[in-house]
């Protein structure tokens, strides 16, 4: 079958740093997308991967280990704003998105 | 570039009516058209596939009679709702790939539709 996880809800402080995991196993693997959604919005495009290894942008930064299923968001240097539910989404053999349980992230100040 | 609309952005119908949801590709033209709802604290469950002048493809469980979809043309799809319940109420997002050789898709901002 197609599964997809994430914790359900992380917090952290303003100005700190979070990593927030997604472990999948899926039957086909075209990508991972991460995605940001802030509540009654549409998604926002965060990153892509596909091969191996890590993608920086910015304050945000996003890992892929494909033998292991694995993937994370890093997300440095805190804001309120960050506050948001970040959704990660496998390409499968096919173009759907098969996406995670989602993370609703809390960051304090 | 890549923007997606929706229409309405909320809507409020009474049980046993029927609502129309559209969803346009304005700067490109979208090879498929996907349709996705999400309740309250939870993800995106994808309802349906659609490619431009063919029929919509229905993920396991979803009425395929009750949420009817149309792509008409490569710029618009329409999700209608039929005979609609308070437990269709939900929030309703659209998303739109664009060429054949990219995987990303591109959402509309949602319809949040409350069935009284």
């Amino acid at each position: 079958g197609q599964n997809i996880d994430q914790p359900t809800e992380m917090t952290a402080t303003e100005g700190a740093i979070v990593q927030i995991n997604c472990t999948y196993q899926t039957s086909g693997f075209n990508g991972l997308f991460w995605y940001q959604q802030h509540a009654g919005e549409a998604p926002t495009f965060l990153s892509y991967n596909v091969l191996d290894g890590l993608e920086e942008k910015g304050r945000f930064s996003s890992f892929l280990s494909r033998s292991k299923g694995y993937s994370y968001l890093l997300l440095k240097e805190l804001q309120m704003k960050d506050s948001a539910s970040y959704l990660c989404a496998v390409v499968s053999g096919t173009y759907k998105y098969i996406f995670g349980t989602g993370t609703r992230l809390k960051v304090l100040a | 570039g890549a923007v997606v609309s929706q229409h309405p952005s909320r809507v409020i119908c009474k049980s046993g009516t029927s609502v129309k949801i559209e969803c346009r590709s304005l700067d490109f033209q979208a090879t498929t058209m996907f349709w996705y709802r999400q309740f309250p604290k939870q993800s995106l469950m994808l309802m349906a596939t659609s490619n431009e002048g063919s029929k919509a493809t229905y993920e396991q469980g979803v009425e395929k009679d009750k949420f009817l979809i149309n792509h008409a043309s490569l710029t618009l799809s329409t999700l209608t709702v039929t005979s609609a319940h308070p437990e269709d109420s939900s929030f309703y997002i659209c998303s739109a790939r664009g060429t054949e050789s990219s995987y990303e898709q591109y959402f509309g901002p949602g319809t949040r539709l409350t069935v009284t």
